[in-house]
């Protein structure tokens, strides 16, 4: 079946510096690829949408100074936390669909990205 | 705008118990729908999924009906087991949207007790 591999699976750094974290789909070709940050006990929430070479739409309330979003290839799509500070501190999961897949079709997701800023 | 409410938990079950996990939604037009599963520590898997009215999506003996009448695609399982301790979400993406973004519910933690 289709696999997202995300990595680092698990980061932490010091208050101030950035992080990059990598979505790959390994077996099909991603034209879309989300990217979501889920608190503790709670849902998901999705940050910004990506597609293969054109800029991420964010979703409202989400700084694009902040998390950025680079979508260079149809296997890979990474989000970069600038400036971490403790209140980024968060799981982040980004999710991917295969290239020509409609809405309805499912995303398919990577395991997750444990972000703790000291 | 769309929404998805499910049952809060946390729900705790012994083995072989029945399970329903509610869940309904709002929304305009035709929406996908679809249950995740979230085990510790891990990301979301699709356990699965209904594309229209009256579908029944099925998985490792899940099952879930898209009633359209009620807006309602409960999640049920007639024996869990210990090893489906975990996070369940009910999603929704609507059809003909431009991106097709889930839409989650806040999820439901199940504990199987053996």
């Amino acid at each position: 079946g289709a696999v997202v591999s995300q990595h680092p699976s698990w980061v932490i750094c010091k208050s101030g510096t950035s992080v990059k974290i990598e979505c790959r789909s390994l077996d099909f070709q991603a034209t879309t690829m989300f990217w979501y940050r889920q608190f503790p006990k709670q849902s998901l929430m999705l940050m910004a949408t990506s597609n293969e070479g054109s800029k991420a739409t964010y979703e409202q309330g989400v700084e694009k100074d902040k998390f950025l979003i680079n979508h260079a290839s149809l296997t890979l799509s990474t989000l970069t936390v600038t400036s971490a500070h403790p209140e980024d501190s968060s799981f982040y999961i980004c999710s991917a669909r295969s290239r020509g897949g409609l809405s309805n079709q499912p995303q398919h997701f990577g395991d997750g990205t444990r972000l703790s800023i000291l | 705008g769309d929404s998805v409410t499910q049952m809060e938990g946390p729900v705790t079950l012994s083995e072989e118990a029945f399970l329903t996990i509610n869940c309904t939604y709002t929304a305009t037009g035709y929406p996908s729908l679809f249950w995740y599963v979230q085990y510790p520590g891990e990301g979301l898997q699709l356990l699965l999924k209904a594309t229209k009215a009256d579908d029944k999506g099925s998985n490792k003996g899940f099952e879930a009906t898209y009633r359209k009448e009620t807006t309602s695609f409960h999640l049920e399982k007639g024996s869990v087991q210990v090893s489906d301790s975990a996070v369940y979400f009910c999603a929704l993406s609507s059809y003909g949207g431009s991106q097709g973004n889930l839409i989650f519910g806040k999820g439901t933690k199940l504990s199987v007790k053996p």
